[in-house]
């Protein structure tokens, strides 16, 4: 099956600063690649995809790229605020074949810092 | 309102007393999934659905129990609990086959097997 390993576990930034979080996955079918945030005793949400036809996808101050080769994409924060403070979750999954569901990483804790 | 509604939000209970979490969607969706997260571990599939009468197992199914008789019901059932279930879980629902678009979160409930 499918394994993503996510990195850095924390991250630490000024405000206004941009933040990087880089993800790898193992399987090379995988198609799709959605980022969750989670802010601190809520739900998960939805903040970006991007499928593996496009490298880079872009909404306001963050983008998601994806290097299909190397097998790895990365989700891009600029201008860092504090409410961009939260855990952050790649996943990723082959859409519209296979019988998986999305395999997540363990996650980044993104830290502001005033 | 379009959402994911779980129950209970908070439980604690004593080893081996069977016990079901409810998640009920009202957006249609086929596809619905059940997750568990724990520090450091982030988001591990259980079990899934991609319609009714159709399930299968995630990457974490051991000692838990899924049905989908309903299209907007999706039930986890734990028959005899252990400690090692003590978790944070959510239930979540998407418009398309195997979860592709985006993942709609329940609330999530906080179980802990003492």
């Amino acid at each position: 099956g499918e394994n993503v390993e996510q990195h850095p576990s924390t991250l630490s930034v000024q405000e206004g600063d941009s933040a990087v979080i880089k993800c790898t996955y193992s399987d090379s079918a995988s198609n799709y690649f959605p980022w969750y945030k989670q802010e601190l005793g809520k739900r998960p949400q939805l903040i970006i995809d991007i499928r593996s036809n496009v490298g880079e996808k872009k909404d306001q101050r963050i983008a998601v790229t994806l290097n299909k080769t190397a097998k790895h994409f990365s989700l891009h924060i600029t201008e860092t605020q504090p409410e961009d403070s939260a855990v952050y979750f790649c996943a990723a999954t082959l859409a519209g074949g296979g019988a998986d569901g999305l395999t997540f990483g363990k996650g980044t804790h993104l830290i502001i810092q005033p | 309102e379009a959402q994911v509604t779980q129950n209970p939000r908070y439980l604690i209970t004593v080893t081996g007393k069977k016990l079901t979490v409810t998640c009920s969607q009202n957006m249609n969706h086929e596809y619905m999934s059940w997750y568990r997260q724990d520090p450091g571990l982030g988001l591990r599939q259980i079990y899934y659905s991609m319609n009714v009468e159709v399930t299968d197992k995630g990457d974490v199914p051991e000692g838990y129990k899924v049905s989908r008789k309903e299209k907007r019901n999706f039930p986890l059932i734990l028959e005899s609990p252990s400690p090692n279930q003590t978790s944070l879980y959510f239930c979540a629902s998407s418009l398309f086959v195997q979860g592709i678009g985006e993942q709609f979160f329940g609330p999530g409930t906080r179980l802990t097997v003492l």
